[in-house]
């Protein structure tokens, strides 16, 4: 396990529901990442924090909507998603341009 | 627009063999180049980290080598073991980039005993 947690590690829902992803890192970064990984298909950067700021929005449908109360917690808040929306969420975290450490993911099942 | 291709897509190799994997990317305009490894289900650990003024790195059995002009990287894994199993991920993080990294799909890697 790394310095970075995720909850829940495992999520269902459907259509119509609300739910957040909580993403916390122990290790005194600046900067916080939400990537998406889709079966068959690489690792796709949804966005960016740096010093609680989004820096980055890498053209996510804004049935993502993502929430960085300080420099340790980064959410991702989730409504009406579609069934392709299935998918191991992850976080990562890291100082800078340094080496960026993953936490273990959320696997999102969208019913 | 920055692509990254990992061959092969899945390798099975039995305990004790030396084996190197392949990653390249179509843009020299890199900051640096990463390994990860992903066990099934499980987030992603970072092996090693190349700069783009480096050449290559080593940490216990692996060496990963990065040529920036021909858009190569390769992780060399020596004596191989079976607790080697997983997925191996190269990610590149392009200049100018707010920290990005553009994946490959990886190579799955099976070490048999």
């Amino acid at each position: 396990e790394t310095g970075v947690t995720q909850t829940p590690r495992h999520l269902v829902m459907g259509m119509t529901n609300k739910k957040s992803l909580k993403c916390e890192q122990h290790l005194g970064h600046n900067a916080m990442y939400w990537y998406k990984q889709s079966a068959k298909k690489p690792l796709e950067l949804m966005f960016v924090y740096n010093f609680k700021e989004q820096t980055e929005n890498n053209s996510v449908p804004s049935r993502f909507s993502p929430e960085c109360p300080n420099s340790s917690h980064l959410f991702l808040h989730l409504h009406t998603l579609q069934p392709e929306d299935s998918a191991l969420y992850l976080c990562a975290s890291s100082q800078g341009d340094f080496q960026k450490f993953f936490g273990p993911g959320t696997r999102l099942t969208v019913l | 627009k920055q692509e990254v291709t990992q061959i092969p897509a899945a390798l099975s190799v039995p305990e004790g063999e030396n084996l190197v994997l392949n990653c390249s990317f179509t843009d020299s305009a890199i900051y640096n180049l990463q390994w990860f490894r992903q066990d099934p289900g499980k987030g992603l650990t970072s092996l090693l980290l190349i700069q783009s003024s480096q050449r290559e790195q080593t940490s216990g059995r692996l060496n990963a080598s990065l040529d920036k002009s021909s858009g190569r990287s390769t992780l060399y894994i020596a004596a191989s073991q079976p607790g080697d199993s997983a997925t191996y991920l190269c990610a590149v993080r392009p200049t100018g980039s707010q920290g990005n990294l553009i994946f490959g799909k990886g190579t799955k890697l099976s070490v048999k005993p």
